[in-house]
């Protein structure tokens, strides 16, 4: 079955400081995407950043990097020089391609707080 | 360009009433999701919308249902209320005809069952 798993509940960062929020994922179809969504208290889901399972690099958008182990099947989020702004939940999610439905789904998050 | 609207803010009901909330979509986005997330847990997914169809759906009993508009916004139903359904409905647009299908969310609906 398909599952994504996010084992870090709550995560403290410094500010201007690297935190890397974890996310493993499980699924049998070939070709998949992974995202990442930060959700402020506003409840707003806010797109971060893409990986496709057949790029070739990790994926990169601004402060935010996704560290890509595929045969580990892991898709860590990495934010460089955090700030105080980013402090907020965070989901992995995966949509499989083959199913063709757009169904997206969802880790339990990582609430990050980032510390002055 | 205008982002994903939905409406009502908030809204709160008595057990067994019926509901309905709106989406309107991204411009230029065919494709409408829709999502339940109770308090501390991740969105969950309950159906999909594309072109006026129901494209997938999600492990949500039939009182939940659904439309989508030829102008490809979309209204979430839900009949005869429970209090488990009190969370918040997210509401997604995306471009199927894209590559990356990146889904773009609404503010969200809290929905709370008294």
């Amino acid at each position: 079955a398909q599952k994504i798993t996010q084992t870090q509940p709550g995560m403290f960062v410094q500010e201007k400081e690297a935190v890397t929020l974890d996310c493993t994922y499980d699924t049998s179809d070939p070709s998949y995407g992974l995202f990442w969504y930060k959700q402020p208290s506003s409840g707003e889901m806010i797109f971060l950043i893409y990986q496709g399972s057949y790029d070739q690099q990790n994926a990169t958008e601004g402060r935010y990097s996704l560290n890509f182990q595929k045969a580990r099947k892991s898709a860590n989020l990495v934010i460089s020089a955090s700030q105080l702004g980013d402090s907020a939940m965070y989901f992995c999610a995966m949509r499989e391609s083959s199913r063709n439905t757009g169904k997206l789904i969802f880790g339990q998050g990582t609430t990050l707080q980032v510390k002055p | 360009e205008t982002g994903v609207t939905q409406s009502p803010t908030h809204l709160i009901k008595t057990r067994g009433q019926q509901v309905t909330l709106r989406c309107s979509s991204q411009s230029g986005h065919n494709t409408v999701s829709w999502y339940q997330q109770a308090l501390g847990q991740g969105p969950q997914f309950i159906f999909q919308y594309y072109r006026e169809e129901e494209n997938g759906r999600g492990n949500f009993p039939p009182r939940f249902s659904g439309l989508q508009f030829p102008n490809y916004s979309s209204e979430l139903n839900v009949n005869a209320l429970e209090l488990d359904d009190s969370a918040l409905y997210l509401c997604a647009s995306s471009d199927t005809s894209g590559g990356a299908d990146e889904q773009f969310f609404g503010p969200g609906t809290r929905l709370t069952v008294l």
